[in-house]
């Protein structure tokens, strides 16, 4: 059984630029959060992808956009790099209903030069 | 905003002690779940626990949860080196976001 996977595994940038993250969720897991991890901090929440729809976002700014494919994979954009936008971003997959575990993928650690 | 706060920040145990970790939340939920991150990779999920439960184990991991406290405390028995890790409580789950704490670090000393 497939777990959640992220690609890249690490990304380097230069402020200005945009980035594309990627996650493949869990076999049967339908629904695909967002969050990013700063050094030493939790992850932040930044936004919910269900029937191909934001469903839920945190308080990001509008710089941060994402996407879901029929498949159930998603992407998250990130444009007008800035150096605080350097860190750990997580992808979590989960069934939509009930109170469920979110599973979490290996992450893709970005730095913003 | 940050909904759980971890306690301790940091923990360092010798191979085979005990170790408990505490976190605190701010508003109701309808559980709380403790997950293990190695080194800023992935986080791994380790147990979830539901508003109507008042105490969970798996393996060697025991939660606890006080919802008229808004606490819940996770002690890992007979630590072993392998247990070095962060550990982060979050509330919701499923449809909803999870909220995090900024984690306890535990080390384990061999």
């Amino acid at each position: 059984d497939a777990g959640v996977t992220q690609s890249p595994t690490h990304l380097i940038k230069t402020r200005g630029q945009q980035v594309t993250l990627r996650c493949s969720p869990k076999s049967g897991h339908d629904t695909v959060s967002w969050y990013q991890q700063a050094l030493g901090q939790g992850p932040q929440f930044i936004f919910q992808y269900y029937e191909e729809e934001e469903r839920q976002r945190g308080n990001f700014p509008d710089r941060f956009s994402g996407h879901q494919f029929p498949n159930y994979s998603s992407e998250l954009n990130v444009n007008a790099l800035l150096l605080g936008d350097s860190a750990l971003y997580l992808c979590a997959s989960s069934l939509p209903s009930g109170q469920n575990e979110q599973f979490f993928g290996p992450g893709t650690r970005l730095t913003v030069l | 905003s940050q909904q759980g706060e971890e306690d301790p920040q940091a923990l360092s145990i010798q191979e085979g002690e005990n170790a408990t970790m505490n976190c605190s939340y701010k508003t109701s939920i309808n559980n709380l779940q403790w997950y293990r991150q190695n080194s800023g990779r992935g986080l791994v999920h380790l147990i979830l626990i539901r508003s109507n439960e008042r105490e969970k184990h798996s393996g060697r991991l025991r939660v606890t949860l006080d919802t008229s406290k808004k606490s819940s405390s996770l002690l890992i028995t007979a630590s072993r080196a392998a247990d070095t890790a962060s550990y982060f409580c979050a509330t919701g789950g499923g449809s909803e976001k999870l909220v995090f704490g900024k984690g306890t670090k535990l080390t384990v000393n061999p």
